[in-house]
């Protein structure tokens, strides 16, 4: 398997442009996770999908981020508008579902917002 | 929030052991301890998992306290490879659907020639 697959690898993009992230997990994984890492605030998760449905969305930090999985193969996470203060790495991961079960994280998606 | 506590930084030399130790004071019963790292600039990777007893993969040991107040993950050969931030996290449930994975700041583990 290829593991989670995520593009761009690096946008760079002006304050008010829309930005689109995309994610594929791993196939046969039922829970897609959006992360996202800032030397401030490290780590944070934003979202996170069951079988294509959004469970928790508690982190995403306002109305300007939506996400979406529309079949169980393809994930996005959306930014409109942009603003310099989202520049972060994105990472997308999957996982199945087991009392044990691991993530796998894509490779992220550094985003710079000019 | 975290429910973890982890020292920011620790070395260990080339070929020895790293025992990088976690508070998880509050755990629950049924919580399970997690290890991931994160080499630089590259996705979290995971480790290794456990939830009463002491677990041991290719990668390392997982050692939880009969209490599981605390535990410690071993790498026993460590290399330089094994350079990264160390995360322990402590997976929350929420009624049968995956719980949310809190991420610390971590151990920034450094292993030196």
């Amino acid at each position: 398997d290829a593991g989670v697959i995520q593009s761009p690898r690096h946008e760079v993009t002006e304050m008010g442009q829309e930005v689109t992230l995309r994610c594929k997990p791993i196939s046969g994984h039922d829970y897609l996770f959006w992360y996202r890492q800032t030397m401030m605030r490290g780590l944070e998760l934003l979202i996170y999908f069951n079988n294509n449905v959004p469970i928790d969305d508690s982190g995403m930090p306002e109305d300007r981020f939506s996400a979406k999985m529309p079949n169980a193969s393809f994930s996005t996470l959306k930014i409109q508008p942009s603003e310099p203060r989202d520049s972060a790495v994105y990472f997308c991961a999957s996982s199945s579902y087991s009392p044990g079960s691991e993530q796998y994280f894509g490779p992220g998606t550094r985003l710079t917002v000019t | 929030d975290a429910k973890t506590t982890q020292p920011p930084s620790m070395d260990c030399a080339e070929g020895r052991a790293a025992n990088l130790p976690c508070n998880h004071s509050t755990i629950s019963g049924n919580e399970y301890v997690y290890w991931y790292r994160q080499i630089h600039s590259q996705g979290p990777q995971y480790i290794i998992h456990g939830l009463k007893n002491n677990e041991t993969n290719e990668m390392a040991s997982l050692i939880i306290t009969e209490d599981r107040k605390s535990s410690t993950l071993i790498l026993p050969h460590a290399t330089l490879r094994d350079t990264a931030v160390y995360y322990c996290i402590v997976r929350v449930n929420r009624g049968s659907t995956l719980g949310r994975l809190y991420f610390g700041r971590g151990t920034q583990l450094t292993v030196w020639p």
